[in-house]
């Protein structure tokens, strides 16, 4: 079966700490990944996402993500985090269906927080 | 540049009320689109995808429904209301091709039913 996995449901840095969330899937055939973020009140923000090529992704107000096929993983990084990227975060995997675009299936998210 | 409008973005309604909730995409034609609800402190459960006009299919039984009457408008309705249905609720779209996109998200609509 299809399934993501964040096994942090929240987390908790330092500012100016490095972060990594974690991110593992299960997916028949390569899967197409994808990282959200979610301020409160807020929808969803694509942060990065990775189809294919270099294993590692560069986004949106500094974060990466690596994929590592052995793994099955799909880890999200910041060298440093700021107090503004506390939010949800969102992993998410998904399929093509032939003309029909994609689904995806989003993991539990994990609620980052930040101390000063 | 496509968009996502969905509102009202706050609403509280009584049990056994009728609900509606519309989500419009611009600046693209034929998208994806989909209704998630998020509930508190859990993650997201998709309700309703479509992948065109009158084409809704349902991914959890419940008394919501979703119609798609128009390429790019989406709307989510209810005749009766649970407490249950409490929630915020996400529309988002997503291209149509060879690839998978990912999704665009609407701003949410926040619903509490008292």
């Amino acid at each position: 079966a299809q399934s993501v996995t964040q096994p942090d449901i929240h987390i908790t840095v330092s500012e100016g700490a490095s972060l990594e969330l974690r991110c593992n899937y299960s997916y028949g055939a390569t899967p197409y990944l994808f990282w959200y973020v979610q301020s409160p009140g807020q929808g969803l923000q694509l942060l990065l996402k990775y189809f294919s090529g270099d294993t590692l992704v560069q986004g949106i107000k500094g974060f990466e993500a690596e994929f590592k096929r052995s793994q099955s993983s799909f880890n999200l990084r910041k060298p440093s985090v700021h107090w503004s990227d506390a939010a949800e975060y969102f992993c998410a995997v998904g399929a093509v269906f032939y003309n029909q675009g994609g689904k995806l299936i989003f993991g539990q998210g994990t609620e980052l927080s930040v101390k000063p | 540049s496509q968009t996502i409008h969905q509102w009202p973005a706050t609403l509280v309604q009584p049990v056994g009320s009728p609900l509606s909730l519309e989500c419009t995409v611009e600046g693209t034609s034929n998208p994806n689109l989909y209704w998630y609800r998020q509930a508190a402190g859990r993650g997201l459960q998709l309700l309703f995808y479509s992948v065109g006009i009158g084409q809704i299919s349902s991914e959890v039984p419940q008394n919501l429904s979703a119609s798609r009457p128009q390429d790019r408008q989406f709307i989510l309705s209810s005749k009766k209301l649970l407490l249950s249905d409490s929630g915020f609720y996400l529309c988002a779209w997503s291209r149509v091709g060879g690839q998978n996109y990912g999704y665009t998200f609407g701003s949410g609509t926040r619903l509490t039913v008292v």
